[in-house]
């Protein structure tokens, strides 16, 4: 069965640092994978996707994701966090064709001035 | 621009009563999803529909209903048989095929009296 684990429910990070956040996925066949960031009260918007394409996925915002088929990991990161980036990140992995996502338990960032 | 309607953004439930959640879409997207998320618990899947007149049951259905009679709505039912209402609930959509990322509405936050 398809899974996705999320290290850390909470991260805190400070203003300019580097954000890492990391996602592990299980999976049959290849997978499919998706960041998501929610904002208090809302839904979610797509970050950043990974189909094969290439194993480095740059994504909105100044987000990108390096797929790691041998680590079967899919971790999110920024070079330098902003305030506005304090959200819940969600790791989705899409394991066939019927379109459903399978969502990690998700992420809290934390920025600190 | 096209998107996704959820309404109403606050909904109250008093015990033993149906309530009804709205979830329109405007994006030409065949497949449509509610999630139920609770604190710590990721996205569950309730239901999904790929087609008009067509869904089947996700992961936690019990208690719930859908209907797809239009492929622009999807509205979802909670019955007074879910015991646990309480919870934010997230109507997503996506077009088929290839694992294509889901697009996601504002949620509807749904509280007992």
């Amino acid at each position: 069965a398809q899974s996705v684990t999320q290290l850390g429910s909470h991260v805190s990070v400070s203003e300019g640092a580097l954000v890492l956040l990391r996602c592990n996925y299980s999976s049959s066949v290849p997978p499919y994978l998706f960041w998501y960031v929610q904002y208090p009260n809302q839904g979610l918007q797509l970050l950043l996707k990974y189909t094969s394409a290439a194993t480095l996925v740059k994504g909105i915002n100044d987000f990108e994701a390096e797929f790691k088929k041998s680590e079967t990991s899919f971790h999110l990161t920024k070079p330098s966090a902003h305030m506005s980036d304090a959200a819940e990140y969600f790791c989705a992995v899409s394991p066939s064709n019927t379109g459903k996502l399978i969502f990690g338990q998700g992420t809290t960032l934390q920025v600190k001035p | 621009d096209g998107g996704i309607t959820q309404s109403p953004k606050y909904l109250f439930r008093k015990e033993g009563q149906n309530v009804t959640l709205s979830c329109e879409q405007n994006l030409n997207h065949d497949a449509m999803y509610w999630y139920r998320q609770d604190p710590g618990q990721g996205l569950r899947l309730i239901y999904y529909s790929q087609i008009v007149n067509d869904f089947q049951k996700g992961d936690i259905a019990e208690g719930y209903s859908v209907s797809r009679e239009k492929k622009e709505s999807f509205p979802l039912t909670v019955t007074s048989a879910q015991k646990n209402p309480t919870a934010f609930y997230l109507c997503a959509s996506s077009t088929l095929g290839g694992r294509q990322p889901q697009h996601f509405g504002d949620g509807t936050r749904l509280s007992i009296l």
